[in-house]
């Protein structure tokens, strides 16, 4: 089946350190956007990428970072600079409409 | 209007009642509107891609409008059901999709 894969569900992070999030697509889709959602709020986006080896910031970019070296991933980088990481983090890929994983949810320790 | 901005933020029905809300977005540019449905420990999933100005979609009770010329979408829900509460987002698609605040919808029952 075509769908978007997001791993780990859970992650948990200490301080200083870097954590990756995984996002893959089989849909096909060229467009791929990362959101993070704090509780009460809605989606913001992080980063998004409307083509293979191209990716513009979003609206909360600082502290995270991503790469798009293939069209089937979008992998999302939680730096140490990101001072506030604990959130739920989803991807989704294609624009019309877009298409979710389930989501990644990041602690810290 | 800059953003997507969505009204109310959150609404309380009793089961049977009708409702509605509302999604403003930035009417320049302007290429499509989505509306998605996000239940608790789910993914958003999309319910209507709308593109056209005067666009009416309908799926089952749910239904939605669209002006594009004065930048805003209804959503409707016809006798609602405690399945139906969920939080309902709107994304505005230009460059990139850009999503409202939500609207959380609690029926009871």
């Amino acid at each position: 089946d075509g769908g978007i894969t997001q791993s780990p569900k859970y992650l948990f992070r200490k301080e200083g350190q870097n954590v990756t999030l995984s996002c893959e697509q089989n849909l096909n889709h060229d467009a791929m956007y990362w959101y993070r959602q704090d509780p009460g709020q809605g989606l913001r986006l992080i980063y998004y990428s409307q083509i293979v080896n191209d990716f513009q910031k979003g609206d909360i970019a600082e502290g995270y970072s991503v790469s798009r070296e293939k069209k089937e991933s979008f992998p999302l980088t939680v730096t140490s600079a990101q001072k506030n990481p604990t959130a739920f983090y989803l991807c989704a890929s294609g624009n019309q409409p877009q298409h979710f994983g389930d989501g990644t949810r990041l602690s810290i320790l | 209007i800059l953003n997507v901005e969505q009204s109310p933020q959150s609404l309380h029905v009793q089961e049977g009642d009708s409702t509605n809300f509302t999604c403003s977005f930035p009417s320049s540019n302007f290429y499509a509107l989505h509306w998605y449905r996000w239940e608790t420990a789910k993914s958003p999933e999309a319910l209507f891609v709308m593109t056209l100005n005067g666009d009416e979609k309908k799926k089952g009770r749910i239904s939605a409008t669209l002006n594009t010329k004065e930048g805003y979408s209804y959503l409707y829900i016809k006798g609602s059901q405690p399945e139906d509460s969920a939080t309902y987002l709107c994304a505005s698609l230009r460059d990139k999709v850009i999503f409202g605040p939500g609207t959380s919808l609690s029926v009871i029952p």
